[in-house]
């Protein structure tokens, strides 16, 4: 069974940084693209940032381009989303999810993130 | 970046409706569209996947279809389980972007 476990969320300081992690089990993690995606009280989902598979390509959204950084550790099954620069706006849960074939059909529970002074 | 934008942002309906939601990229994404079913503080759940593709398990009420730049999703029959916010996203090696959302609320 695919499963996905988001951490780390937290509440932080405007200006702050966190890190988030999701572990992954279930599935050949080494294979997979992985995504975070966002969804903010009272907005859509938005879609962060995916890497590939051995890490060596990723993509951002632009308003965390910069800010932001994706990695994975294939040995320990996991996923990051290294977040600096925090602002409001970042506030939301965040999610990972598995890539498959043009869609994401696993995604984890979500981790609450609070930016606020 | 390719735009994504739905329609309508809210849409009224009762059971046993056949409601459209409709999708569109701001440049042709041949395929590469899904679309989900959100419920509040839950994870989204994918429908569809490759614009027309039913996920194993959705209910066959539900259908997707469209290329290149327009897609819709349509529910033949509203169920009451049906209530909840509608995503569609395109995938290229660049993004995933969403669009805005489609609530579909009770009439």
């Amino acid at each position: 069974e695919v499963q996905l476990v988001e951490s780390g969320g937290e509440t932080v300081q405007p200006g702050g940084s966190l890190r988030l992690s999701c572990a992954a089990s279930g599935f050949t993690f080494s294979n997979t693209w992985m995504h975070w995606v966002r969804h903010g009280p009272g907005q859509g989902l938005m879609w962060v940032s995916r890497i590939n598979s051995d890490g060596t390509s990723t993509r951002y959204a632009d308003s965390v381009k910069g800010r932001f950084l994706i990695s994975r550790d294939n040995a320990k099954n996991t996923v990051y989303l290294q977040m600096n620069s925090l602002r409001v706006e970042d506030t939301a849960v965040y999610y990972c999810g598995k890539d498959d074939l043009g869609g994401i059909r696993h995604w984890g529970q979500g981790t609450l993130v609070t930016v606020s002074s | 970046d390719i735009q994504m934008t739905q329609s309508p942002s809210t849409l009224s309906a009762s059971v046993g409706d056949r409601i459209t939601i409709t999708c569109r990229a701001s440049q042709s994404i041949s395929s590469w569209l899904a679309w989900y079913q959100q419920k509040p503080g839950k994870a989204p759940n994918l429908l569809i996947y490759k614009a027309s593709i039913l996920e194993s398990g959705v209910p066959s009420r539900f259908s997707g279809s469209g290329s290149g730049t327009v897609f819709t999703l349509t529910i033949s029959s509203l169920q009451p389980d049906d209530f909840a916010t509608y995503y569609c996203q395109h995938f290229n090696s660049y993004s995933a972007t969403f669009g805005q959302g489609t609530k579909v609320e009770i009439e």
